[in-house]
């Protein structure tokens, strides 16, 4: 049963520390997306990548945040520095473009910025 | 803007009674549809889609939906719920050739009791 992972599962810092974050698409997928949940806003999409290459990241903060796709089996979500604002949970999803547009959401890290 | 609105936030009922939970969408285009269910601290999974076709979708655990394209609806129902469908319901939209992109609602929470 394939999946998407996420680690940390859960990370508490302080505001100012850097945070990453870490997801495994589903092997053979090629579409990730980084959302971010929270009780006021809902889920909102930060950025997401088709083929490695970022497609949109207008949902994210440029100047804190940033996601990469080091490789096909790897994507980063990084706060740099955190703020209490950040605090959320960040799912991680994926899926294959052109085919039926389902997607696959991680178990999500939920970041606690103190 | 492409948005998506779920009228109930929060929903209260006793099992076996029915269920319908409205979804509206604004975009004029072809438009791939979903609703996604988060239960209490876990991730959100697909409880169905609807790509073209039959305009009535049946999903996992009992639940359809019904595309009416001349409302701009997806609302989702279940004859008889069961105190397990507890949980935060996602209606969410896709434009067809947007890259898979998702927009969701606000979500409603749905709390059955015993």
């Amino acid at each position: 049963d394939a999946r998407v992972t996420q680690t940390p599962r859960h990370k508490v810092t302080e505001m100012g520390q850097e945070v990453t974050m870490r997801c495994q698409p589903i092997l053979g997928h090629n579409t990730v997306f980084w959302y971010r949940q929270t009780m006021m806003q809902g889920l909102e999409l930060l950025a997401y990548f088709r083929n490695r290459a970022p497609l949109d990241d207008s949902g994210m903060p440029k100047d804190r945040f940033s996601a990469e796709m080091p490789d096909a089996t790897l994507a980063t979500l990084k706060i740099q520095p955190s703020e209490p604002r950040d605090s959320a949970v960040y799912f991680c999803a994926s899926g294959i473009s052109g085919g039926t547009y389902e997607q696959y959401f991680g178990p999500g890290t939920r970041l606690t910025v103190t | 803007a492409q948005s998506v609105s779920q009228h109930n936030h929060h929903v209260i009922l006793s099992e076996a009674a029915s269920l319908e939970l409205g979804c509206n969408y604004s975009y004029g285009g072809t438009v791939n549809l979903f609703w996604y269910v988060q239960y209490p601290g876990q991730h959100l999974q697909l409880l169905l889609k609807y790509f073209s076709g039959d305009p009535l979708v049946k999903g996992i655990k009992g639940f359809e939906a019904e595309f009416i394209k001349s409302k701009f609806s997806f609302n989702l129902r279940k004859p008889s719920v069961q105190w397990s469908d507890t949980a935060e319901y996602f209606c969410a939209v896709s434009p067809s050739g947007g890259y898979n992109k998702l927009i969701f609602g606000a979500g409603t929470r749905l709390a059955v009791h015993p």
